[in-house]
């Protein structure tokens, strides 16, 4: 069975940095893309940003690029997103999600974690 | 550009039929989409993957309730004999040269 389970959300000051952490379990971590969505309270769903299985290959909205980076440790099968600069705008629930195709970094989702909330304020 | 139109709202009685819609822009009407559900409270749910064809993949579990089909731009989601858990957001996925897009969403209420 295919687990998502997102941690690391906590309340931040504007300005202030985390990491997000996604562990993953029932397939093989390292052959998939993973992405992570995010969704302000009360709104729709955002992509943020995509990495491919082995790391090498990594994309991000225009809205975190340059503050955000997407990265993964295959050997602890777990993804991460290093937020800096986070501003109010921020804040959402932020969701990790398995790429559907082997191999393909941009593709349509096949399963999602819990997620987790990061609160941007002072 | 790459966007996804999906309706605001949509709402149909307890055992009855709905067909939710959502439409590429201009340009992209070939695209493969996906569509995921999202209960109150709780993570987005793949539903299925449908192609330009109306060809559809579903996910684990998916019930044979939930089916998919295409019109040119638009892909369409039905649900069939509605039941009170499909209660959602629905949301549409597509995807382009590095970027993920994503439709507004549609809320279903049944009634």
């Amino acid at each position: 069975e295919v687990q998502l389970v997102e941690s690391g959300g906590v309340l931040v000051q504007p300005g202030g940095s985390l990491r997000l952490s996604c562990a993953a379990s029932g397939f093989t971590f390292s052959s998939y893309a993973m992405s992570w969505v995010r969704q302000a309270p009360g709104k729709g769903l955002e992509w943020v940003s995509a990495i491919s299985g082995s790391g090498d290959s990594t994309y991000y909205a225009d809205s975190v690029k340059g503050r955000f980076t997407i990265s993964r440790d295959n050997s602890k099968n777990t993804l991460y997103l290093q937020m800096n600069s986070l501003r109010a705008e921020d804040t959402a629930v932020y969701y990790c999600a398995k790429s559907m195709v082997r191999g393909v970094i941009i593709t349509n989702f096949d399963y999602w974690g819990q997620g987790t909330l990061v609160t941007v304020s002072s | 550009q790459l966007v996804l139109t999906q309706s605001p709202s949509a709402s149909a009685s307890l055992g009855a039929s709905v067909k939710l819609t959502c439409t590429l822009s201009s340009g992209h009407s070939n695209y493969a989409i996906a569509w995921h559900q999202q209960q109150p409270e709780k993570g987005p749910r793949y539903l299925m993957k449908l192609n330009s064809d109306g060809s559809h993949s579903k996910g684990d579990g998916i019930p044979y309730r939930f089916s998919g089909s295409s019109s040119g731009a638009e892909r369409y989601l039905t649900i069939s004999s509605l039941q009170s858990e499909d209660e959602a957001d629905y949301y549409c996925q597509t995807w382009g040269t590095g970027i993920q897009v994503f439709g507004g969403g549609t809320k279903l209420t049944v009634l």
